[in-house]
């Protein structure tokens, strides 16, 4: 059974800290790995997608490491922003039709 | 700008109704899905379409139908709804030739079964 963890389950920063989450993921039949951001009452936003052993993404103030061989993915955000409060899920593919995704990690950015 | 539209935000049933969920994408993906997410689980695959009129079972597909009879509309069909499938329904699409999967999200139904 393919399974996605996600760690913290939710986290709150204050303004201005930096913080970090991690997904791990089956190091096996790997194709790409992605990150949503999912605010509240907005549809799940796709943040990045990787698919190579070591990629590294960058989006402003969010970043995200990957490594397929030990199967694990890190999200950093630099100098937390009350904006930046969502939900942020891990999703692995396999290539194929289904998406296994974590339950997410839940980010309270308080001002 | 890329759209998903599910018709309902929030529903309240009765057991034993029959609940018709839709969900329309403006950017002609070949593939749509239905997931539903619960907390402390990550999202859950119920149905999904490739093609008009194909339909495939996902992970729980049980008390669950589907229909695409446009390549643009994906309906979910509760046919005797019960209170387990109390939960948050989320449509996606994405376009055959993405190969990586990327999915893009309608904003959700709500729906609570009583």
């Amino acid at each position: 059974i393919l399974n996605v963890e996600q760690s913290p389950q939710s986290l709150h920063v204050q303004e201005g800290d930096s913080t970090n989450f991690t997904c791990s993921f089956p190091s096996s039949n790997f194709y790409a790995l992605h990150w949503y951001r999912w605010e509240t009452a907005k549809s799940p936003e796709a943040l990045f997608v990787m698919t190579l052993n070591g990629d590294e993404k960058k989006k402003g103030r969010i970043s995200a490491t990957l490594n397929t061989k030990e199967g694990y993915s890190y999200l950093y955000i630099k100098g937390s922003q009350p904006e930046d409060s969502a939900t942020y899920l891990c999703a692995f593919s396999t290539g194929g039709f289904k998406t296994i995704f974590g339950a997410g990690t839940r980010l309270f950015v308080k001002a | 700008d890329v759209k998903v539209t599910q018709s309902s935000r929030y529903l309240v049933k009765r057991t034993g109704e029959k609940v018709f969920l839709e969900c329309v994408q403006d950017m002609d993906h070949e593939n749509m899905f239905w997931y539903r997410q619960d907390p402390g689980l990550g999202l859950r695959l119920i149905y999904f379409s490739y093609d008009v009129k194909m339909k495939e079972k996902g992970d729980i597909p049980e008390g669950y139908s589907v229909s695409r009879e446009k390549k643009e509309r994906f309906s979910l069909i509760l046919e005797s709804a019960s209170t387990n499938q109390t939960s948050m329904y989320l449509c996606a699409s994405s376009f055959w030739g993405n190969a990586a999967g990327e999915l893009f999200f309608g904003e959700g139904s709500r729906l609570t079964v009583l």
